[in-house]
């Protein structure tokens, strides 16, 4: 149980267009999602925190503009990378936490999107 | 703020040895701490968790030791196998809150 999906997971774009990445939990409902960001040989970067029904909480220094977040359902998630530049390139990684799970603050990863802005 | 980090970025064992990695957070308030595997291109595994009110937690041949005084946390791997390579991330956080804080990462290596 407790699987939580991405698509795409690869993707390449052109500089200036935008990107947009899924993130699903399969057997779940999730009302809370996060969003991290991974570069090469680096830890995970948290960017928000995705809640269903209502505005993302963006940590310091993320550009909310830049990076959109919406949280439409209870099993999906999605973030927009919009206007995208080659240092946007990275490793996307979404999760979510199971409302089931009460006594656990375990997160459930999805594989990843790896995003290259050409 | 919550930061964790991790002593040794890199660590390579022989097949059948045991295996030691180890973390450090800073946010006293932490009460839950996980332990997740992230093998290349894929997300993060969960291994181990270990809330605050215990110092020991043991799973299928690892081990999590929680010393809450000096903030330090650690993993341990029985047997280490080459399939236990990949990266190992310590994260922080609370029960009563949703966010993980993730430490430096260990790069794990298992030579046959």
């Amino acid at each position: 149980g407790a699987v939580v999906s991405q698509h795409p997971s690869w993707v390449i774009c052109k500089s200036g267009t935008s990107v947009k990445i899924e993130c699903r939990s399969l057997d779940f409902q999730a009302t809370t999602m996060f969003w991290y960001r991974q570069f090469p040989k680096q830890s995970l970067m948290l960017m928000a925190t995705s809640n269903e029904g209502s505005k993302a909480t963006y940590e310091q220094g993320v550009e909310k503009d830049k990076f959109l977040i919406n949280h439409a359902s209870l099993t999906l998630s999605t973030l927009t990378v919009t206007s995208a530049h080659p240092e946007d390139s990275s490793f996307y990684i979404c999760s979510a936490r199971d409302p089931g799970m009460t006594s656990r603050n375990e997160q459930f990863f999805g594989p990843g999107t790896r995003l290259t802005v050409l | 703020g919550e930061s964790v980090g991790l002593h040794l970025p890199t660590l390579s064992v022989q097949e059948g040895d045991n295996s030691i990695i180890n973390c450090a957070y800073s946010n006293s308030a932490s009460d839950y701490f996980i332990w997740y595997k992230q093998e290349s291109g894929k997300g993060p595994q969960f291994i181990i968790d270990i809330r605050s009110n215990m110092d020991k937690r043991q799973g299928q041949r690892v081990t999590v030791l929680l010393n809450k005084t000096v903030k330090h946390l650690s993993l341990q791997i029985a047997a280490t196998q080459p399939g236990d390579s990949a990266v190992y991330f310590c994260s922080a956080g609370g029960t009563s809150y949703g966010k993980l804080t993730f430490g430096q990462g260990t790069i794990l290596t298992v030579h046959p």
